[in-house]
């Protein structure tokens, strides 16, 4: 039971165009959510996150957006830069669950020149 | 220190071995959590320690499987009479909230775990 899901294994945009990663969610009890970026042989390193309680959040070139009714949420990159390339994982938290994350299975994303 | 760090970096290990992880979080950090990450998958949770008390242990899976943090600092996750199945990444977290608190948490590089 996947209770997070980024259905797009990955995702190729030329530099200077906006890259846009997708998230869905199941549990309604989740309210906190977070993206994180995975070079290969390194840890997830944070990069933005938003709780339940806005729809919005922006953080220089990376913008997250929630749609509670839809249960989805999606980052934005704009402009993408070759060094973005990278595995992008989505997680949540939420009432019930702890702090504990629950991990989507990554979007592997490939800025071309 | 500056992050999460965690050793070994890489672990080969003979089917029925026992390894030993070790985590070192940053430094204040309240709450550590480890996860299990197989290839191609998202890291899934295992067990969640604030301070010294382990508040939930329910991704472990097995009694194979055993984690500590005495002194509310450093953590170990110890694998008993590894499996084939064991080989993964094994990544720890730590974060400033406690228990209840949504807070971010910041990843180490991880232990390549593999078993033969």
């Amino acid at each position: 039971d996947q209770q997070v899901k980024q259905n797009s294994p990955s995702l190729s945009v030329q530099e200077g165009r906006i890259s846009i990663l997708n998230c869905d969610y199941t549990n309604s009890m989740f309210d906190y959510f977070l993206w994180y970026k995975k070079y290969p042989a390194e840890g997830p390193t944070f990069l933005i996150s938003i709780s339940s309680i806005k729809d919005k959040n922006e953080d220089g070139r990376f913008t997250v957006f929630l749609n509670k009714s839809a249960k989805h949420l999606s980052l934005h990159i704009v402009p993408s830069q070759p060094g973005d390339s990278a595995v992008y994982f989505c997680a949540a938290s939420g009432r019930g669950g702890g702090n504990k994350l629950t991990f989507g299975t990554g979007t592997q994303l490939k800025v071309e020149l | 220190g500056a992050g999460v760090s965690q050793s070994p970096r890489y672990k080969v290990a003979k089917r029925g071995q026992d390894v030993a992880l070790r985590c070192d979080p940053i430094s204040g950090h309240v709450s550590l959590f480890w996860y299990q990450q197989a290839l191609g998958q998202g890291p899934e949770f295992l067990t969640y320690f604030q301070n010294e008390a382990q508040l939930d242990k329910s991704g472990l899976p097995s009694d194979r499987f055993f984690a500590e943090r005495p002194e509310g600092s450093v953590s170990t996750l110890k694998i008993q009479r590894t499996q084939q199945e064991d080989s993964a990444v094994y990544l720890c977290a730590s974060s400033l909230a406690a228990a209840g608190a949504a807070g971010t948490q910041y990843f180490g590089p991880g232990t390549r775990l593999l078993v033969l």
